[in-house]
């Protein structure tokens, strides 16, 4: 079974909105974290957004925002006031407390989110 | 700019031939992950490196081995290449508290580099 689905293969939105990119997740462990990465089409992952399986509060950075359902295992990513430079491909990963594989980050299969203008 | 470098950043080889990649992880990180991501989808685990052992390894083949450095940085060797090996192999640098055991924090987040794209021939 996958541990991180991403079920929107593409999302297109327009400048300015707002679009919600999907995840969910699978795991028994009670300790994980949770991040998303973009990456452009130059390939390097960047960092956007981690949120802890104990946080109480949804995590947001910037015009990021995680919708946190923790009871349906899913931690969706908001991006606010969309921009041009936000087309790229969006990751959803969980890292898993007690990991045999260390630190190790669980990717999904990503979404391709482009912004028109 | 995460501070973590990979060379070279593109590499053409033959099938059976043997590559070496590097990683210069971001100053003050300890750890160094690397992965391996085929055209169209995430990135999988190969291995992890903490203060120079192997911390965990994927589901990779032992060809794909590896080292790190006392300065952290690190090295990704495949040998007998595949036609299958072609793909952007990205490393991560992070600090981690212990060796990959405990509650997961955002101090522990993996910053990547740019990526080495291999195409084996």
């Amino acid at each position: 079974a996958q541990k991180i689905t991403q079920t929107q293969p593409g999302m297109f939105v327009q400048e300015k909105e707002a679009v919600t990119l999907d995840c969910t997740y699978d795991t028994s462990d009670p300790s994980y974290g949770l991040f998303w990465y973009k990456q452009p089409s130059s390939g390097e992952m960047i960092f956007l957004i981690y949120q802890g399986s104990y946080d109480q509060q949804n995590a947001t950075e910037g015009r990021y925002s995680l919708n946190f359902q923790k009871a349906r295992k899913s931690a969706n990513l908001v991006i606010s006031a969309s921009q041009l430079g936000d087309s790229a491909m969006y990751f959803c990963a969980m890292r898993e407390g007690w990991n045999q594989a260390g630190t190790a980050l669980i990717f999904g299969k990503g979404t391709t989110l482009s912004v028109s203008s | 700019e995460t501070g973590v470098t990979q060379s070279p950043t593109h590499l053409i080889k033959t099938r059976g031939q043997q590559v070496t990649l590097r990683c210069s992880s971001q100053s003050g990180h300890n750890t160094v992950s690397w992965y391996q991501q085929a055209l169209g989808q995430g990135p999988q685990f190969i291995f992890q490196y903490y203060r120079e052992e192997e911390n965990g390894r994927g589901n990779f083949p032992p060809r794909f081995s590896g080292l790190q450095f006392p300065n952290y940085s690190s090295e990704l060797n495949v040998n007998a290449l595949e036609l299958d090996d072609s793909a952007l192999y990205l490393c991560a640098s992070s600090l981690a508290q212990g060796a990959g055991l405990g509650f997961p924090g955002p101090q522990e987040t993996q910053y990547f580099g740019p990526g080495t794209r291999l195409l084996v021939l």
